[in-house]
């Protein structure tokens, strides 16, 4: 079965300090992997999109970055990060073509 | 993606079916209806999806009108534990909308003792 990971599951990080979230897939090949942002009783965001390796869409213009060095996993990064960034991450995977998304558990960011 | 609309809260008793309603008026031949729910600080989590004819699985039914503006989420049952925010979410191909999908704020069902 296919399982998906992230952490930290929560991170406290000062204003203008780098930021790297780490997300991993398990038991499937080639996902299609996407990274949303939700903030505090809202609805989800959509930040990235990868269909393969070295492949990322941008959905929202940000100072947030996305790699895909391996093909089960997708990276969010910052080198600055605003109080604005302050959220929470979440990770999803698909079946190359499918439509239903499957979620991580999630990741906690608080900018200070 | 189209948009949907829901109520922003609803009450259950427990036991007793939930039905939550959605409308996506705007949602074009190729999209699909999708139904995650998010219980407090974790990933929203998959519960059904359809296109044009009702489905049901071991989770909830799905009813989607003739016209599919609208669709109603059916939990039969319900517990204490499914108490989450419930998204109605409409999205395409990934050929179409990179599977892009718009969460709006979603439903929160409060399930009563």
């Amino acid at each position: 079965s296919q399982t998906i990971h992230q952490w930290p599951a929560t991170l406290v990080q000062p204003v203008g300090s780098p930021l790297s979230l780490e997300c991993t897939v398990e038991g499937t090949s080639n996902p299609n992997l996407y990274w949303y942002r939700q903030a505090a009783g809202r609805g989800l965001q959509l930040l990235f999109y990868s269909v393969g390796i070295g492949q990322i869409s941008s959905e929202v213009p940000q100072n947030l970055s996305a790699s895909r060095p391996q093909d089960r996993q997708f990276i969010l990064s910052s080198k600055k990060l605003l109080l604005s960034d302050s959220g929470f991450y979440l990770c999803a995977w698909s079946l190359p073509g499918g439509e239903t998304q499957y979620f991580g558990p999630g990741t906690r960011l608080l900018v200070l | 993606d189209a948009k949907t609309t829901q109520p922003t809260s609803m009450d259950c008793a427990e036991g007793r079916a939930a039905n939550l309603p959605c409308n996506h008026s705007t949602i074009s031949g190729n999209e699909y209806v999708y139904w995650y729910r998010q219980i407090h600080s974790q990933g929203p989590q998959y519960i059904i999806h359809g296109l044009k004819n009702n489905e049901t699985n071991e989770m909830a039914s799905l009813i989607i009108t003739e016209d599919r503006k609208s669709s109603t989420l059916i939990l039969p049952h319900a517990t204490l534990r499914d108490t989450a925010v419930y998204y109605c979410i409409v999205r395409g191909t990934l050929n179409t909308n990179a599977g892009k999908s718009t969460f709006g704020d979603g439903t929160t069902l409060t399930v009563k003792p």
